[in-house]
C-alpha cells in the first residue's frame, strides 16, 4: 500500500544538526513532490519546503533558507531533510507528506509520514 | 503569506449533532485550493477535503466542505464517536502553504 515511513526519534544539543528520512513505497516515487512540515503540539502544522524527487529541485520557506536542506535518493525512494544550527525552538514533530506532480495545478497532501519527534535540549 | 483563521477554537458537541467549522483567509485563496485535515492525538493529519469541497478517497459522506474566495466551511452532518479530533484548514494556492491554528471538536 501507499506509505511514507520516517526515521525514528532524535535528541540533539543546541547547535547540532539533525537529518530525518522519509521512505516512500507503493507508488511512483518521482510522480509526487515530497513536502516537509513541522508541528509543535497544540499548534497547526508549519510548511517548511518541498523537493521534486525526480529533478532534485527544492523550494524552501524563507525563514528556513540556509538552515534546511532537502535531498532525495531515487535508488531507495527516500527523501531526507537536514536542519542545522538547531535551537530549542526547533523541538517539534517533523512530517513528510506527498503531493502529486502536475502541470495543471496544485494538490493537497494526501499521504503523510507517521512523524518524527526531534527534541533539542542542552 | 496567507493567514488562515479558524473558528471556533473549541466546539463542544454530542454524538449525532451537526458540527460547523469555519476557516477565514486573510486574502482570496487561489482557485479555491483549500483543504481540511483531521488529526487525532499521536497521529499525523489525515486529508478529508480538497479543492474546498471534494472528499478525499475513503472519507464518509457526513463530511462536507463548502465556500469560496476567503471563506470556507467544514460540516460534519452527524458526529460519530471517531470524529472527535482537531481539524485544520490549509491553503495550497500560494507559497508558502499555510495552515489554520485548528478547531478542536470535543465531546460535550
Amino acid at each position: 500500500q501507499v506509505q511514507l515511513v520516517q526515521s525514528g526519534a532524535e535528541v540533539k544539543k543546541p547547535g547540532a544538526s539533525v537529518k530525518v528520512s522519509c521512505k516512500a513505497s507503493g507508488y511512483t516515487f518521482t510522480g509526487y513532490y515530497i513536502h516537509w512540515l513541522r508541528q509543535v503540539p497544540g499548534q497547526g502544522p508549519e510548511w517548511m519546503g518541498l523537493i521534486n524527487p525526480g529533478s532534485g529541485s527544492t523550494t524552501y520557506k524563507h525563514k528556513f533558507r540556509g538552515r534546511v536542506t532537502m535531498t532525495s535518493d531515487t535508488s531507495t525512494s527516500t527523501t531526507y531533510m537536514e536542519v542545522s544550527s538547531l535551537r530549542s525552538e526547533d523541538t517539534a514533530f517533523y512530517y513528510c507528506a506527498r503531493e502529486e506532480v502536475t502541470s495543471i495545478g496544485w494538490y493537497a497532501f494526501d499521504v503523510w509520514g507517521q512523524g518524527t519527534i526531534v527534541t533539542v535540549s542542552p | 503569506e496567507i493567514v488562515l483563521t479558524q473558528s471556533p477554537g473549541t466546539l463542544s458537541l454530542s454524538p449525532g449533532e451537526r458540527a460547523t467549522l469555519s476557516c477565514r483567509a486573510s486574502q482570496s485563496v487561489s482557485d479555491n485550493y483549500l483543504a481540511w485535515y483531521q488529526q487525532k492525538p499521536g497521529q499525523a493529519p489525515r486529508l478529508l477535503i480538497y479543492d474546498a469541497s471534494n472528499r478525499a478517497t475513503g472519507i464518509p459522506d457526513r463530511f462536507g466542505g463548502s465556500g469560496s474566495g476567503a471563506d470556507f466551511t467544514l460540516t460534519i452532518s452527524r458526529l460519530e464517536p471517531e470524529d472527535f479530533a482537531v481539524y485544520y484548514c490549509q491553503q495550497y494556492g500560494s507559497s508558502p502553504r499555510t495552515f489554520g491554528q485548528g478547531t478542536k471538536v470535543e465531546i460535550k
